[in-house]
């Protein structure tokens, strides 16, 4: 079974260029969700998506990160400008569901981004 | 709020010896319980988790964790621990508290002396 899908896989790219991180949740899930890892600040959630609908985006750093999810197979994490300080390794994951217990949340290999 | 707690930000053995790795948490009520394993420049993945029943939940790799509700307790165990257990270990716990979001520990690295 295919897993979460992430593309890239890694990204080098100069500040103040746009990023775009794309993501293909496991078919049949209802949640999906975009962390980044950083050494200094470990897993952060930045958004997380119920059925294509944007739940909570309190953890997006600034308004140059933006979260889209137009169908129910993929989403869009963009940032513009980029900086040297979004470095990291952007994660997506899914989950059947977000409402209820007994959960299970599936990554995706992540997308290593290098701004420089 | 709810909170996760991983007593050992790093540990390190040597081959063979037996592995725990403390995770607690603060949620009163009914929670589900995960450990995640991320190996070196991979992803996290599912090691082991707990919703109910038994509480000695074994899971792939020879691990297993003990679900201790009077202590708030999940901690994670492996007998005989192998170079290739060198990873950083995540406890995660979500709750009604938490509207079932993962609420994660810092997480544990360990590395395995061969």
């Amino acid at each position: 079974d295919a897993g979460v899908i992430q593309s890239p896989r890694h990204e080098v790219t100069e500040m103040g260029q746009e990023v775009t991180l794309r993501c293909k949740p496991i078919s049949g899930h209802n949640s999906l969700f975009w962390y980044r890892q950083t050494m200094m600040r470990g897993l952060e959630l930045l958004i997380y998506f119920n059925n294509n609908v944007p739940i909570d985006d309190s953890g997006m750093p600034e308004d140059r990160f933006s979260a889209k999810m137009p169908n129910a197979s993929f989403s869009t994490l963009k940032i513009q400008p980029s900086e040297p300080r979004d470095s990291a390794v952007y994660f997506c994951a899914s989950s059947l569901t977000v409402s209820s217990s007994g959960n299970t949340i599936y990554f995706g290999e992540g997308s290593w981004l290098t701004v420089v | 709020a709810q909170s996760v707690s991983q007593h050992n930000h790093h540990v390190i053995l040597s081959e063979a010896a037996s592995l725990e790795l403390g995770c607690n948490y603060s949620y009163g009520g009914t929670v589900n319980l995960f450990w995640y394993v991320q190996y070196p420049g991979q992803h996290l993945q599912l090691l082991l988790k707990y919703f109910s029943g038994d509480p000695l939940v074994k899971g792939i790799k020879g691990f297993e964790a003990e679900f201790i509700k009077s202590k708030f307790s999940f901690n994670l165990r492996k007998p005989s621990v192998q170079w290739s257990d060198t990873a950083e270990y995540f406890c995660a716990v979500t709750s009604m508290d938490s509207n079932y979001q993962l609420i994660w520990g810092a997480g544990t690295k360990l590395i395995i002396k061969p």
